[in-house]
């Protein structure tokens, strides 16, 4: 029973370059969150998505950054023109879905995002 | 908004010493409070989980924590800590009807053998 999913691990940009984060959520899994961990803080949460809609987007930066769940395949996060201030652990979770505040969410592994 | 405060940044313990991790919430409303941990290259679990009832709760690995509400706080404890509780540990609250759970900044245990 394959957990979250995210993928790559390590992801290296330039300043400018895009860059693609990946998380496929636990089987039976239908809602996905995305946080974001910068050096010395804790996760932040920027976006919360069903199968084919974004139900919370309120911790998106207004540019740059985007956040998809299609009706197949994994949910991805973009993120365009990077900047230094990108570099940040990026972190997936998902739940079923059912009691949306009291299921505890399962996370990935992370992807960490290096902008040079 | 909620906040949330770990109080250590990086801890060291030799094993066998007892661990007590703080956690401090600002929140005026009813939380559900959750303590993951992220093993090095490993990914985040939960460790326990506080909704209602008895405020002291017992997780996996031998760690407890204590609610206190009139302190705001969420303290995680383990008697007697062994190597393998080197990790990162994170205090997260959300309000009992909101899914958006805030986190605090993290404590390193280090266990030295």
């Amino acid at each position: 029973n394959a957990g979250v999913m995210q993928n790559p691990r390590h992801l290296v940009r330039r300043r400018g370059q895009e860059a693609r984060l990946r998380c496929s959520p636990m089987k039976g899994h239908s809602h996905v969150y995305w946080y974001r961990q910068l050096p010395e803080e804790g996760l932040k949460f920027m976006v919360y998505l069903q199968k084919e809609n974004i139900i919370d987007e309120s911790g998106m930066p207004k540019e740059r950054f985007s956040a998809e769940f299609p009706k197949e395949g994994p949910s991805i996060l973009r993120i365009q023109q990077v900047v230094r201030g990108d570099s940040a652990a990026y972190f997936c979770a998902s739940s079923p879905g059912r009691d949306r505040a009291n299921s505890p969410l399962h996370f990935g592994n992370g992807t960490r995002l290096t902008v040079t | 908004a909620q906040s949330v405060s770990q109080h250590n940044h990086h801890v060291i313990l030799s094993e066998a010493a007892s661990l007590e991790l703080g956690c401090n919430y600002s929140y005026g409303g009813t939380v559900n409070l959750f303590w993951y941990v992220q093993y090095p290259g490993q990914h985040l679990q939960l460790l326990l989980k506080y909704f209602s009832g008895d405020p002291l709760v017992k997780g996996i690995k031998g760690f407890e924590a204590e609610f206190i509400k009139s302190k705001f706080s969420f303290n995680l404890r383990k008697p007697s800590v062994q190597w393998s509780d080197t990790a990162e540990y994170f205090c997260a609250v959300n309000s009992r009807n909101d899914y958006k759970l805030s986190f605090g900044a993290g404590t390193t245990v280090t266990v030295r053998a």
